[in-house]
């Protein structure tokens, strides 16, 4: 069965270091998602992406928060530097608007810990 | 950031009981999905609808999409151990050929009793 695909499952770092996310979706979905979920809360919408274009990154803190999906496949998000508030679940998710179903595919998410 | 109420916050109970947990929202939404979350893993997709009454099945699992569109229920019935986990609720109101920004309510946790 396709899947969302994201690495790493964990990560670890000091604040003022820079980390990056990668995720991979499901074959063939042109709409891919990236959503912070801060523990025992519901997933919150960073960037939405149509291909290699941003559809939506109004919630996205831009002054450390970059993402980019230059050949509308995979995707990188980047923090630089990391804070303590970033620590929680980063999530990826991919659809296919095609149809226009709305359903939004996970992957397992990388867990961030900011030390 | 916007989100959806979503109650209990939490439920305990025995297995083989039913289990409804709802959601509302101050807005309308033309699309409602339910996720189940488990620990340390990311939202995991039961049941969408995409109609205003619609009533669909996954199983022991029943939802449907509230008549005014600002609300919708989840039901499992029979409940098993393995159904232990987060429950959230996510309305979307689908822009065409764009997909859209899923609003999620806070989540119920459940917990079942063998």
């Amino acid at each position: 069965e396709a899947e969302v695909a994201q690495s790493p499952r964990y990560k670890i770092t000091e604040k003022s270091q820079a980390v990056a996310f990668w995720c991979d979706p499901i074959s063939g979905h042109a709409t891919l998602y990236w959503y912070r979920q801060i523990l025992g809360q519901g997933p919150e919408l960073l960037v939405q992406f149509q291909d290699e274009s941003v559809v939506d990154d109004s919630q996205l803190p831009k002054d450390r928060f970059s993402a980019e999906r230059l050949k509308g496949v995979d995707s990188t998000l980047k923090i630089q530097p990391a804070e303590l508030g970033d620590s929680a679940m980063y999530l990826c998710a991919s659809s296919s608007p095609w149809g226009g179903t709305g359903e939004q595919f996970f992957g397992p998410g990388t867990r961030l810990t900011v030390l | 950031g916007q989100q959806l109420n979503q109650s209990p916050q939490s439920m305990f109970i025995q297995e083989g009981e039913d289990v409804s947990m709802n959601c509302t929202s101050s807005s309308i939404f033309n699309t409602w999905l339910w996720y189940k979350q488990d620990p340390g893993e990311g939202p995991v997709l039961l049941i969408a609808l995409y109609k205003a009454g619609e009533l669909t099945s996954n199983g022991r699992l029943t939802a449907q999409f509230g008549i005014t569109r600002k609300d919708s229920f989840l039901n499992i019935s029979a409940s098993i151990p393995s159904d232990v986990g987060i429950y959230f609720c996510a309305g979307i109101n689908m822009i065409y050929n764009q997909g859209g920004k899923l609003i999620f309510g806070q989540g119920t946790e459940l917990s079942v009793k063998p």
